[in-house]
């Protein structure tokens, strides 16, 4: 079974600038879960979408956005690009909703530079 | 802020050796989970504790929960120079719905 893919696995944007993230989640799953990770503030929680909604969403601004199609791969976007937005964005993918059961299978990370 | 604690921060061992990382955290949880990354790559699930289970093995890995303390650790045995990761808990507070990450501990296997 192929594992969780994201596409770009490398990008950079100038600030001011949007981009947009994909992640095609292993088959038969049907959450998805967006991490930003930087070497300061580490791992941290984006949203999660599960059938097509947002199931959760964590403490970033609302240039942060995502969704998710019927196929159950998964967009995220960030519009007017800051310097600090620089990160590994990563997707993880689970049969079901977090709820502390179920183990997340993670992309390889999408690697954004922002200049 | 970050539910987990990991320590030490960084972790360096000779290949033979076993690696011992701690992870505390704040809050009543579901399950604990450890996860492994290369360098500026993607999570590799490595093993699930659920908040009943006091020990789990899965290879050379060893991992312990103490939920009134509320701290984990793993135990990595007879380590590697392929074992040189970044390693992470991250728990699933109960209501939460979402993994809260550690800051991750830094093992390097010298050979």
């Amino acid at each position: 079974k192929a594992g969780v893919t994201q596409t770009p696995r490398y990008l950079i944007k100038t600030r001011g600038q949007q981009v947009t993230l994909s992640c095609s989640p292993i088959s038969g799953h049907r959450s998805v879960s967006w991490y930003q990770q930087t070497p300061g503030q580490g791992l941290q929680f984006l949203f999660e979408y599960f059938s097509e909604t947002q199931r959760n969403k964590g403490n970033f601004p609302g240039r942060f956005s995502g969704r998710q199609f019927s196929n159950s791969r998964s967009e995220m976007n960030v519009s007017t690009l800051e310097l600090g937005d620089s990160a590994l964005y990563l997707c993880a993918s689970s049969l079901a909703p977090t709820s502390g059961t179920d183990t997340q299978y993670f992309g390889p990370g999408t690697r954004l530079t922002v200049l | 802020s970050q539910q987990g604690e990991e320590d030490p921060q960084a972790l360096s061992i000779q290949e033979g050796e076993n690696a011992t990382m701690n992870c505390s955290y704040k809050t009543s949880i579901n399950n604990l989970q450890w996860y492994r990354q290369n360098s500026g790559r993607g999570l590799v699930h490595l093993i699930l504790i659920r908040s009943n289970e006091r020990e789990k093995h899965s290879g050379r890995l060893r991992v312990t929960l103490d939920t009134s303390k509320k701290s984990s650790s793993l135990l990595i045995t007879a380590s590697r120079a392929a074992d040189t990761a970044s390693y992470f808990c991250a728990t699933d507070a109960k209501g939460a719905q979402k993994l809260v990450f550690g800051q991750g501990t830094r093992l390097t296997i010298n050979p």
